[in-house]
């Protein structure tokens, strides 16, 4: 089983739908991040969150420490919001960054 | 400020041939990663160094990887001899920590593209 589960792997949706992508990690961390890789570019860091909720624009990310899940939304989804967004935690006992396996989404206009 | 720096941006080689990729990190950054991108297994972290200092290079894949990173704004990954089995996305990042590498924002380059014939 991996460290980091990110669900669904792929999604697809309508503009101005409300997106919701989710990760489970099952090891001891200090930092959860949320990236987004566009095809064929590079990777953008979205957010970092230890704790809480963070916002950026229609861009919404919380995380449950006790639980161990993070989620990131999408509010009015816009087809340029279509990339993989990716899932990484900083491991406690590893002492490194470990990925989930990422989200396809696509959004259709 | 010029963001990462990686290149070359797209390397096609033959099989046998050495393979230098560059990074020039976030002046000020003192964090900088060396990650592998590929269908199969996804983003998996190469090594790291702190302050110019490798701290952990578990993820190197075999002895025909190394990484250097001689002063705080140049690092090299080579890969001699390379194999078609290299081919894959590398991707170099840095950030600024106050104390772990946990904390700070990751800023990533927009990577380098190895195709090995």
């Amino acid at each position: 089983k991996n460290e980091v589960e990110q669900s669904p792997q792929n999604l697809t949706a309508q503009e101005g739908e409300f997106i919701t992508i989710n990760c489970s990690y099952s090891v001891g961390i200090s930092a959860l991040h949320w990236l987004q890789q566009h095809p064929g570019g590079g990777i953008v860091s979205l957010f970092m969150l230890s704790s809480g909720k963070k916002k950026h624009g229609r861009l919404i990310a919380t995380i449950n420490i006790q639980e161990k899940h993070s989620s990131l939304h999408i509010t009015a989804s816009h087809p340029r919001d279509s990339a993989v967004y990716i899932c990484a935690v900083w491991s406690q006992g590893a002492q490194k960054l470990v990925f989930g396996q990422g989200t396809r989404l696509t959004i259709n206009p | 400020d010029a963001g990462v720096i990686q290149s070359p941006r797209h390397e096609v080689t033959e099989m046998g041939q050495e393979v230098t990729l560059r990074c020039k990190p976030i002046s000020g950054h003192d964090y900088l990663f060396w990650y592998r991108q590929t269908m199969m297994r996804g983003l998996e972290l190469l090594i790291y160094f702190n302050n110019n200092v490798p701290i952990d290079d578990s993820g190197m894949p075999e002895d025909r990887f190394s990484a250097k990173m001689p002063n705080a704004s140049f690092s090299t990954l080579k890969i001699q001899p390379s194999e078609p089995r290299d081919s894959a996305v590398y991707f170099c990042a840095s950030t600024k920590t106050r104390a772990l590498p946990n904390t700070g924002e990751l800023f990533f380059g927009e990577g380098s593209r190895l195709t090995v014939l």
